[in-house]
């Protein structure tokens, strides 16, 4: 079974507008990462936060990790048409060397 | 510095026939993984190899073998395909396996 759980399945939002998606998790992490993956594409690294973390930057992204409700949650701002991508969260567990990935969101920039 | 590579990049088989998907990396990293990809359903681990010499099965191994054949190598065989295979391979490779995964440009298998 997936460890995490991505909220919501899809997103449509126009050029400019922020976007927010959520992923919820069952057990205790080491860390939780988010991945990008254009269509056709393989899946590209964004950001990894700790469990010791509460939340982190890269450019246009937020990360926010709450630990005590197992849930992170992703934020673009000012979306581009580049950002149209699906977004997946991925944990990996204390004691343990593999991620577990969500089924994703689908993100739709509209120009 | 070509990060992660596959071969083939697309494959149709027969059910019944065998195949290896080949993934190289140059990155000196130790953990190796390679998952499938299947609409809805995100990625799913099938083996990974968390350093040079060692093999685990992940969510979905049954139908496939790995070999971890050195440090760069990490290849997965599908002995007798069967139309469930039918999928988007991911290999993938990280430092110490807690960290950052990086992805193959994947391979696409179609099993008749």
């Amino acid at each position: 079974s997936q460890q995490g759980e991505e909220d919501p399945q899809a997103l449509s939002i126009q050029e400019g507008e922020n976007a927010t998606m959520n992923c919820s998790y069952k057990t205790s992490i080491n860390n939780l990462q988010w991945y990008r993956q254009n269509s056709g594409r393989g899946l590209v690294h964004l950001i990894l936060i700790r469990s010791n973390e509460r939340e982190k930057h890269s450019g246009r992204l937020r990360v926010t990790l709450d630990t005590s409700k197992k849930s992170s949650s992703l934020l673009i701002t000012a979306s581009r048409a580049a950002d149209t991508a699906s977004y997946f969260c991925a944990t990996v567990l204390i004691n343990d060397y593999k991620l577990s990935f969500g089924a994703g969101t689908t993100v739709t920039v509209r120009a | 510095n070509a990060g992660v590579t596959q071969t083939p990049k697309f494959q149709v088989l027969k059910t019944g026939q065998s195949m290896t998907l080949q993934c190289a990396q140059d990155m000196n990293h130790n953990s190796m993984y390679w998952y499938r990809q299947d609409p809805g359903m995100g990625l799913r681990l099938i083996y990974y190899s968390a350093s040079e010499g060692t093999t685990d099965k992940g969510e979905v191994p049954n139908g496939y073998n790995v070999s971890r054949l050195n440090k760069r190598e990490f290849s997965l065989r599908l002995e007798s395909a069967a139309p469930s295979q039918t999928s988007v391979y991911f290999c993938a490779s990280s430092l110490t396996g807690k960290e950052t995964q990086y992805f193959g440009p994947g391979t696409r298998l179609l099993v008749l």
